[in-house]
C-alpha cells in the first residue's frame, strides 16, 4: 500500500518568513495529493491540492509542487503569519482507489510573531 | 448545507458501556469514512462507505461497528471499548467525480 513520509515533524519561523514542507510517496499509481491544515482541537481542513497532470499549483501565500519522477511534493507558504500556526498534514491517494488516501505523519508549524 | 456534521462533540464511556456516534452530511457525497486521530498523530482510515455498502475495513477491532441507514447518516456503535479506543474519531464524505474527502468536527472520545 501508499507510504506517505512527511519532513520536518516541527517548523519554527518567524512572521513574515517562508515555510516549506516536503512529503515524498511511494506508490507511483497515487494521482492525488491534498494538504490539510489541522488547528488544535478542530477538524483537518482542505488548504491547497495537487493532481499528478500537474506541476505547481497557487493559491494566494500558498503553493503546492509536485515532482512525479521523484515521488514528492512540497507545501510553500510564504509572508507566515501567526494564524498559520497549526499542524499541517500531507496525504496522497492512489488512482486505482481514490477511498484509500494516505497520510503523512504531520508537521507542526509555528509562526512567532 | 455543505459541512459534515458529527454528534456527539465530547463522550466519555465506561468499557461496559454501548454508545453510538453520528455523522451527517446533506451534499449528496456517496462515499463516506470514519478515521481514528490519536494526539500528535495523522487520521488512521477506519471504514469506508460507498453507495451505503462497507468497502474498507482495516482490520478495526470487532467492538467498533459502523452503519449506514442511508446516503446522508453514517454512525459507527461502540461496545466494550478499552481505554486505548481514547481518541477523537472523525467522519469524512467524498462527492462523486471528485477525491476531496472534507471532514466533520469530529467527537472526542474517553474510555474510563
Amino acid at each position: 500500500g501508499e507510504n506517505v513520509e512527511q519532513h520536518p515533524s516541527t517548523l519554527s519561523v518567524q512572521e513574515g518568513d517562508s515555510a516549506v514542507i516536503k512529503c515524498t510517496y511511494s506508490d507511483s499509481a497515487s494521482n492525488y495529493f491534498p494538504w490539510y491544515k489541522q488547528e488544535l482541537g478542530k477538524r483537518p481542513q482542505l488548504i491547497i491540492d495537487i493532481r499528478s497532470n500537474v506541476g505547481e499549483k497557487k493559491d494566494q501565500r500558498i503553493a503546492v509542487t509536485l515532482n512525479k519522477t521523484a515521488k514528492h511534493f512540497s507545501l510553500h507558504i510564504t509572508e507566515t503569519q501567526p494564524e498559520d500556526s497549526a499542524v499541517y498534514f500531507c496525504a496522497a491517494t492512489p488512482s486505482i482507489n481514490n477511498n484509500d488516501m494516505r497520510f503523512g505523519a504531520g508537521t507542526r508549524l509555528t509562526v512567532k510573531p | 448545507d455543505t459541512e459534515v456534521t458529527q454528534t456527539p462533540k465530547h463522550l466519555v464511556m465506561g468499557m461496559t458501556n454501548k454508545k453510538s456516534l453520528k455523522c451527517e452530511q446533506h451534499m449528496g457525497h456517496r462515499a463516506m469514512y470514519w478515521y481514528k486521530q490519536k494526539a500528535k498523530k495523522p487520521p488512521e482510515l477506519m471504514f469506508v462507505y460507498s453507495y451505503e455498502k462497507l468497502s474498507i475495513n482495516e482490520s478495526v477491532p470487532s467492538r467498533f461497528s459502523p452503519e449506514c441507514p442511508n446516503s446522508s447518516l453514517l454512525n459507527l456503535h461502540l461496545h466494550a471499548l478499552q481505554p486505548e479506543d481514547s481518541a477523537l474519531y472523525l467522519c469524512a464524505s467524498r462527492g462523486q467525480g471528485t477525491e476531496t474527502q472534507y471532514f466533520g468536527p469530529g467527537t472526542r472520545l474517553l474510555v474510563l
